[in-house]
């Protein structure tokens, strides 16, 4: 156990539709980052969230929206979702920046 | 453009043989991390080992250890008396950039 918690597991919905995906970082970590794995692919990096503040964008689609709140957890917003976007979302942190990451165990998201 | 690149999509090693994965980068910068992780089928990110650039001694975890060389931007894993449970995906990492992976069989 990595000490950083997703929620949901999973998630069905539809295309078109809006979701949120949650991540509470482990204790401490100030650093939060989110990533999308498609079956069989590599990780793509969405965003990076240090202390409340945006550190660095990846190939985050205009669709795709983040935040970090003053507790520290973090939330992805996917909305006008689309087939594409079925994929299993990971949420890492870290202490510092750079450093470590420790990932969470995923959100699997099923558009149908 | 700082890339990783993995240049074996799959490997295969025999129970109790040593394997080792390679991995590439590219980077502008004198000081930064280097990592390893490891996907099981359960799809967990596991880390595997870590390497901070500016220690010339490779970095070791047990039955896992690496060859970092710097100047070459190569940052391979060795795995050492394999056991099945490392059958796996490996990744290697630099900052927020990932490789596409290697799949790890351990044949019994």
């Amino acid at each position: 156990d990595s000490g950083v918690t997703q929620t949901p597991k999973h998630l069905i919905t539809a295309t078109g539709q809006r979701v949120t995906l949650r991540c509470s970082p482990r204790s401490g970590d100030l650093s939060v980052y989110w990533y999308q794995q498609s079956l069989d692919q590599g990780l793509q990096f969405l965003i990076q969230y240090y202390n409340g503040e945006e550190r660095a964008k990846g190939n985050i689609l205009e669709r795709f929206s983040a935040q970090q709140f003053p507790d520290l957890h973090s939330e992805l917003n996917l909305s006008s979702l689309e087939l594409g976007d079925s994929a299993l979302y990971f949420c890492a942190s870290s202490r510092r920046d750079p450093d470590t990451q420790y990932f969470g165990p995923g959100t699997r998201l099923t558009v149908l | 453009a700082q890339t990783v690149t993995q240049s074996q999509p799959e490997m295969s090693v025999q129970e109790a043989e040593t394997v080792t994965l390679s991995c590439t980068y590219d980077t502008s910068e004198s000081d930064y991390y280097l990592f390893w992780y490891k996907q099981p089928p359960s799809r967990q990110m596991i880390l595997v080992i870590r390497q901070e650039a500016y220690k010339q001694q490779n970095a070791t975890e047990n039955r896992f250890s690496v060859n970092f060389q710097k100047a070459a931007k190569s940052f391979s894993l060795k795995i050492s008396d394999s056991q099945l449970g490392d059958a796996a995906m490996y990744f290697c990492a630099y900052d927020m950039r990932f490789g596409a992976g290697t799949r790890l069989t351990v044949k019994p």
